[in-house]
């Protein structure tokens, strides 16, 4: 079953509307979980990294102002789409790390992904 | 950074054929590379990983080579069945100096298996 899960699925709104998008880990506690846009027939693009109790790190063209990413609890990640504006319509996907054994990488375990629609 | 090169885009087999997606990266740091299956609209679905430290791994009909020297990794899926079609990514991931992880995905493959 799934280890992540991600809500809404879907959201259509108007523009100027702000959208929260929610990424549970439901197995583990996940220090650090991740923010992924898809647009179609493409490939993940990495938004930022979320951390439990401090602030996400944002890739390079990403705006943190405009993707706001919260990450409160060990278990709960959240993305604030501010103000969204058409452009902004895409697939946005969370994942969630397993903690780290050692110096050894975990695998990405990935929500069903959130489709953003703005009129 | 870390740049992911995949080949080929799309891919057609017909059943029982095998399939191989090819993908080339840039950072020699990376010692992790997993690779993901994607179907439409779902979310994408680790199917079989390799670290650095290993040269081949096999899960049944899925096997993952990686050639550290060339920096080049390959996922090979023998007996393809229709339900094996859809979009596979692979990615690179090392160990930066801040601790975390992260994925640089390749551009994806379209395996299409034809009946």
């Amino acid at each position: 079953g799934a280890v992540v899960s991600q809500h809404p699925s879907w959201v259509i709104c108007k523009s100027g509307t702000s959208v929260k998008i929610e990424c549970r880990s439901l197995d583990f506690q996940a220090t650090t979980m991740f923010w992924y846009r898809q647009f179609p027939k493409q490939s993940l693009m990495l938004m930022a990294t979320s951390n439990e109790g401090s602030k996400a790190t944002y890739e390079q063209g990403v705006e943190k102002d405009k993707f706001l990413i919260n990450h409160a609890s060990l278990t709960l990640s959240t993305l604030t789409v501010t103000s969204a504006h058409p452009e902004d319509s895409s697939f946005y996907i969370c994942s969630a790390r397993r903690p780290s054994t050692g110096n050894s990488n975990q695998p990405q375990h990935f929500g069903d992904g959130t489709r953003l629609s703005i009129l | 950074g870390e740049n992911v090169e995949q080949h080929p885009s799309t891919l057609s087999v017909q059943e029982g054929d095998s399939a191989v997606i090819k993908c080339t990266y840039s950072d020699s740091a990376s010692n992790y590379f997993p690779w993901y299956k994607q179907e439409l609209g779902k979310r994408p679905q680790l199917i079989i990983d390799i670290r650095s430290n290993v040269g081949e791994k096999k899960d049944q009909r899925i096997a993952v080579t990686l050639n550290k020297t060339a920096k080049h990794f390959s996922l090979h899926i023998t007996e393809t069945q229709p339900e094996d079609s859809a979009v596979y990514f692979c990615a690179a991931s090392n160990a930066p100096s801040s601790g975390t992880y992260k994925y640089i995905f390749g551009t994806g493959t379209r395996l299409k298996v034809l009946a």
